[in-house]
This record gives structure tokens, sequence and C-alpha cells, in this order.
């Protein structure tokens, strides 16, 4: 069956250090990968997605991921954090069987010390 | 601003009650999913409309259902509620039915505590 991880549950940073945020997935084909974000009280926000091609994609916010295969992950990197990352990220994979919706993996929450 | 847009944002009701969340897409958007997202189960897709029709279902209990009107908004019907269905409730939209490309658009979601 699908699945996605995400092996941490909270990780703080200092402001202005460099993020990987980690995802892996279970997908029987070629996934399609989507990274969003949550700030509190917000809905999802798209960061950037993954269907097909150069395996380094670049998304907003001056966040990237990086699509590996033969590991199974797909890792969201940002060289310099901002105190307004602080949310949660949610990675996502799809679809889910013969549906179209989304996978979603439990999710991290990324707090930024000053 | 996603252009997804949901009411309530906020819900309190008690125990065996029945509520109605409604949610209107992206103008253009054909495809409206529901999402449930609790601490323990994280997010969890319920149902897919597209274009009126259902399209797939995920884990949407028997006491819930949905529709999606001629104007393409939606409503997730919960009823019998219990303790356990205390959770935000997101709406997603995408243009087409989606074979997983499509960017999915999220509301702000509805917060549903059931006392």
């Amino acid at each position: 069956a699908q699945s996605v991880t995400q092996p941490d549950i909270h990780i703080t940073v200092s402001e202005g250090a460099s993020l990987e945020l980690r995802c892996n997935y279970s997908y029987g084909a070629t996934p399609y990968l989507f990274w969003y974000v949550q700030s509190p009280g917000q809905g999802l926000q798209l960061l950037l997605k993954y269907f097909s091609g150069d395996t380094l994609v670049q998304g907003i916010k001056g966040f990237e991921a990086e699509f590996k295969r033969s590991q199974s992950s797909f890792n969201l990197r940002k060289p310099s954090v901002h105190w307004s990352d602080a949310a949660e990220y949610f990675c996502a994979v799809g679809p889910g069987g013969s549906q179209g919706n989304l996978i979603f993996g439990k999710g991290t929450k990324l707090s930024v010390k000053p | 601003d996603s252009g997804v847009t949901q009411t309530p944002k906020h819900l309190i009701t008690a125990t065996g009650q029945r509520v109605t969340l409604r949610c209107s897409p992206r103008s253009g958007d054909l495809s409206v999913y529901w999402y449930q997202q609790s601490l323990d189960q994280g997010l969890q897709f319920l149902i897919q409309y597209y274009n009126g029709e259902e399209r797939a279902k995920g884990n949407i209990l028997e006491r819930f259902s949905a529709q999606q009107f001629p104007d393409l908004h939606s409503e997730l019907n919960l009823s019998s509620l219990e303790l356990g269905d205390s959770a935000l409730y997101f709406c997603a939209s995408s243009v087409g039915r989606s074979s997983g490309q499509e960017t999915q658009y999220f509301g702000p979601g509805t917060r549903l505590l059931v006392l």
C-alpha cells in the first residue's frame, strides 16, 4: 500500500541555519510528490511538486526538494531559514491508487530559534 | 489565499448531533476533495467529487456523507457525531478529475469540536 513517512515529528533550527526535512514514500509506480506547509490556524499551501524530469525542484519561499528514486525519498531543503518558516510541513504522494487523492505524511513541525 | 472558502471556521456541537460543513472551490475548479485532520490519524482523504458526481472514496464513515451541487460548491454532512469526530476538516479543489498530477488547493478548514 502507498504510504508516506516523515521520520521527524519536530525539528528546531536557528534562524539563518540550513534546513532539511525528510520524506520517504512507498509507492508501486512513479509517484507524484508534493510538499505542503501549514501555518498555525491556516490551510495547506503548496510549496513545490515533482511529476517528472529534473529531480531537483524549486518551490516558493526559497524551498527546494530532490527526488531520489533509489532511496524513495523526496527531502525538502532550504539554505537559510527565516523565523516566518516556523510551521508544519507535510509531504504527500499521489495518486492514491486509482483515485486522485493525496496520501499525506504525519507532518514535521518546524520551530525556529532566534 | 488559495481561493477555496470554507464555512464555518469553527463549530462546537454535542454528541449525537448533525452538522454541515460547506466548501466553495476556486473559480473554474471542478473537483472538490474533503480531508480530515486529527492528531492521531493525521490528514486522511474522505471523498472526492468531480462536476457533481462522486469520483473517489477514502476513509469516510457511513455516518458522513457529501454532495456537490450544480454551482460546484460542496457540503460535508456529519451525523450521529462522536467525540472522536473532533478534527479539522479541509476542503481542497483542483481543475480536473485528477490523476494525482493536479495541484490541490486547500481551504482554511473547519475546526469541529464535539462535546
